[in-house]
């Protein structure tokens, strides 16, 4: 597609077990970032991948986060043993070397019960 | 750090009027870039403008414009000629330096919602 995709749309997981969000970023997009919205507030910065590393990851709330990116194109966020608090839309963005604007995808919406 | 304040939690405008979006901001970069995005129901943020700190313009977009004032550190949205479809979230937002040396890394604010009456 042309768009920023990402799966799954939705997501309802039992509080402990571990989920995947995966995100497909714009084809020839180098640069790409994970980002997470709580109910009413605004976007919190999670992580930058440039390529394939992670140059910035200062936005991960903590060890249970992580995200990998392979062949410099879909990139895999790993929560473990998910909390309540966990509870957000994960938003993920790509965008192209040298141009300003990212492009957002839909979010996965994830809420831990 | 940067900081993102967004005071208006919700605005209201009638129809085919124009429309002010307050957005201040902090930071000690001397280069950076302000950005506004809206987030319809779908959930994805669309790209609407974009400001570079060095721009000496304001930027404009069809029926959006950004009033920067860089003293003031303010980066307000215009929307002019308000439609329906308007009514939506609107997210004002920074990177740590403009154009295409940044990584890109946004800091958000709290986001406003405009409604326009008909």
């Amino acid at each position: 597609g042309a768009g920023v995709s990402q799966s799954p749309s939705n997501k309802v997981t039992e509080k402990g077990k571990d989920v995947e969000l995966r995100c497909d970023p714009i084809s020839g997009h180098t640069a790409l970032y994970w980002y997470r919205q709580s109910l009413g507030q605004g976007l919190e910065f999670l992580i930058y991948f440039q390529g394939n590393s992670a140059p910035d990851k200062s936005g991960l709330p903590s060890d249970r986060f992580s995200a990998e990116r392979t062949g410099g194109s879909v990139s895999t966020l790993t929560i473990q043993r998910t909390q309540q608090e966990d509870s957000a839309v994960y938003l993920c963005a790509s965008r192209r070397q040298g141009n300003t604007e990212a492009f957002f995808g839909q979010g996965t919406r994830l809420t831990v019960v | 750090a940067q900081k993102i304040t967004q005071t208006q939690p919700g605005m209201f405008v009638q129809e085919k009027e124009a429309v002010t979006l307050d957005c201040t901001y902090d930071t000690s970069d001397q280069s950076y870039g302000l950005f506004w995005y809206k987030q319809p129901s779908s959930g994805e943020m669309i790209f609407l403008i974009y400001q570079g700190s060095y721009d000496e313009q304001n930027a404009t977009e069809g029926r959006y414009s950004l009033n920067f004032q860089k003293a003031r550190k303010s980066a307000n949205l215009v929307i002019s000629a308000s439609q329906l479809g308007d009514s939506t979230m609107y997210f004002c937002a920074m990177s740590a330096s403009a154009g295409g040396t940044s990584y890109g890394k946004l800091t958000f604010g709290q986001g406003t919602i405009l409604t326009v009456h008909p």
